[in-house]
């Protein structure tokens, strides 16, 4: 099994959006709704965004988006915000298993 | 509110078996919609799933780690555990444990994370 592949960073202005991808294979992303995003800043731990593909938990920024099309999943952040630079790791299932995307930097210039 | 909290020694000698607990409040490990899992993440690097346990003690695990590895619970205390077995510096890394939801999707509920070192 592999990770799944996010691109190592992305950056953006204060008020811009970006979007982060991550690319599976029909075995993890494409063949299951179990695709979930985590936020990381530095030394803390992780934080769910998002999950199921789209949708957020209770506390969850709207800025927040999620989407997925084929084995490629998306994270949408609209609005930039300095609270926002961190580093962002998708999930899915896989039989019997979790992966993991390798992470992206989101650098809020 | 779930809080989790991991523990255990934070320094580990190679070929020797790591062990870190981890104790669940707020919430019962008797979950029948939850699994309960260890993620691990090394210096630098992005994270990694070990595996996850149920409360009646089904697991699954990573199959690069399989080998190594052996997630149990303790429902009285609480409480589930990580032991992995023949480390190497490789294994160095902030071990975290998680509330999972079902077997496969979204990890809600994070401890803090502890660190563990291995080195002789």
């Amino acid at each position: 099994q592999s990770a799944l592949t996010q691109p190592a960073s992305v950056s953006g202005s204060p008020g811009q959006s970006i979007t982060i991808a991550c690319t599976g294979t029909s075995s993890d992303v494409g063949g299951y709704n179990y695709v979930s995003w985590y936020q990381q800043h530095s030394g803390k731990a992780p934080k769910l965004m998002i999950y199921d593909v789209t949708n957020r938990p209770s506390g969850v920024s709207d800025r927040f988006s999620g989407s997925k099309s084929g084995n490629t999943a998306s994270l949408t952040i609209s609005g930039l915000q300095a609270e926002d630079e961190a580093h962002y790791y998708c999930s899915s299932y896989s039989t019997n298993s979790v992966l993991f995307g390798g992470g992206t930097k989101l650098t809020v210039l | 509110q779930v809080q989790l909290q991991e523990s255990g020694p934070g320094l580990v000698k190679p070929s020797e078996t790591l062990s870190l607990t981890c104790t669940v409040s707020g919430g019962s490990i008797n979950s029948r919609s939850h699994y309960w899992g260890w993620i691990r993440q090394a210096p630098g690097k992005g994270l990694e799933w070990i595996g996850s346990i149920f409360y009646s003690g089904t697991t699954s695990y990573n199959p690069s780690l399989k080998s190594r590895v052996t997630i149990s619970v303790d429902t009285s205390t609480n409480q589930f555990s990580l032991r992995l077995k023949s480390v190497t510096a490789a294994d160095t890394a902030v071990y975290y444990c998680a509330r999972h939801e079902g077997n496969g999707d979204f990890f809600d509920y994070w401890g803090q994370g502890t660190l563990v070192t291995v080195s002789s």
